[in-house]
Order: C-alpha cells, then sequence, then structure tokens
C-alpha cells in the first residue's frame, strides 16, 4: 500500500519569511495529493491540493508543487503570518484511497 | 448543507468495556473513512469504505476494533474491551470525489 513520509515534524518561522515542507509516496499509481491544514482542536481541512497531470498549483501566499519522477510534492507558504500556525497533513491517494502523512507542526512567530 | 458529524463529540470508558462511535457522512458521499489520532500525533488510517465493496481494513489495528457502514450512509466504529492505549480522537471523513470532509470527532477516554 501507500507511504507518505513528510518532513520536517516540526517548523518554526518568523512572520513574514517561507515555510516549507516536503512530503514523498511510494505508490507511483497515486494521482491525487492534497493538503490539510488543523488547528487546535479542529479538524483537518483542505488547503490546497493537485493532481498528477499538473507540476505545480497555487492559491494566494500557498503553493504546491510536484515531481512524480522523484515521487515527492512540496507545500509552500510565502509571508508567513500567526494565524498559518497549524499541523499541516499531506496525503497521496489513488481513486480515493488516501494515506496522509505524520504530520508539520508549523509556529510562525510575531 | 450538513457537514460530516460524529457521536458522541465525547467518551470517557473504563477499560475493558465495549464502545460505538457513530459517523453521518455528508449526503450522497460514497466514500468514508475513519482515522484515529492519539495527542499530538497524525491521522492513523483504520478503514475505508467505497460503495458497496468490500471495506478496507488494513488499518485496524487489532481484532478488537471493527466497523460497519449500513445502508452506504451511517458508519460505526466499535471497540471492544477498551485498554487505555485506545485512548485518542477518532475522526471519521467522507468524500464524493477526492476531498475527505472531516468530521469534528469523538475524544475517547479510557480510564
Amino acid at each position: 500500500g501507500e507511504n507518505v513520509e513528510q518532513h520536517p515534524s516540526t517548523l518554526s518561522v518568523q512572520e513574514g519569511d517561507s515555510a516549507v515542507i516536503k512530503c514523498t509516496y511510494s505508490d507511483s499509481a497515486s494521482n491525487y495529493f492534497p493538503w490539510y491544514k488543523q488547528e487546535l482542536g479542529k479538524r483537518p481541512q483542505l488547503i490546497i491540493d493537485i493532481r498528477s497531470n499538473v507540476g505545480e498549483k497555487k492559491d494566494q501566499r500557498i503553493a504546491v508543487t510536484l515531481n512524480k519522477t522523484a515521487k515527492h510534492f512540496s507545500l509552500h507558504i510565502t509571508e508567513t503570518q500567526p494565524e498559518d500556525s497549524a499541523v499541516y497533513f499531506c496525503a497521496a491517494s489513488m481513486w480515493r484511497d488516501m494515506r496522509f502523512g505524520a504530520g508539520t507542526r508549523l509556529t510562525v512567530k510575531p | 448543507g450538513a457537514g460530516v458529524s460524529q457521536s458522541p463529540s465525547n467518551k470517557v470508558t473504563e477499560k475493558g468495556k465495549d464502545v460505538e462511535l457513530r459517523c453521518d457522512p455528508i449526503s450522497g458521499h460514497t466514500a468514508l473513512y475513519w482515522y484515529r489520532q492519539s495527542l499530538g500525533q497524525g491521522l492513523e488510517f483504520l478503514i475505508y469504505f467505497q460503495g458497496n465493496s468490500a471495506p478496507d481494513k488494513s488499518g485496524l489495528p487489532s481484532d478488537r476494533f471493527s466497523a460497519e457502514r449500513t445502508g452506504g450512509s451511517v458508519s460505526t466504529l466499535t471497540i471492544q474491551r477498551t485498554q487505555q492505549e485506545d485512548s485518542a480522537v477518532y475522526l471519521c471523513a467522507s468524500s464524493l470525489m477526492d476531498e475527505q470532509y472531516f468530521g469534528p470527532g469523538t475524544r475517547l477516554t479510557v480510564t
């Protein structure tokens, strides 16, 4: 089955700096790669996703890149703000069979 | 419309007792997932239902755990003879296409 590795497990940045979280996956058949944000005490919510036929996708301050050959994808957050502080999960999926990474706790210091 | 709901929101039980956790997915969503999240940890996959297909039970940690999905809608996760290490938040999610929508979770505490 699919195995998703996520790094780093914790990340601390200064407000205004960029943050990058990286994930690798094992199953080359996976074709959908979402990123979820989970604020303290709340449920995970989708913030951005990318499909295997696209190399990069951007939505305001967040972007995701995908390298199918290397089987890795990354989340980029620019101009970080304190409200970006949360746990971020990557996932890889093929036909809705989804597996999540272990999560990255991002702290943005004001 | 209504999102994914779960009940109870909190459950405290004594070690050795059985518990049932309920998930009401978004109407029309054919896929339903159960995850376990221990304090400060990631999303541990437990089980996945897709339509009328046999569920993927590969994530269930032991035979004390089981789940059903009746009529392609509501799902119940049952944990028999609970142990302290079962204490966690149990999250349910449903999807129609790729995006999963999560419920608020059930916080299970085994004393």
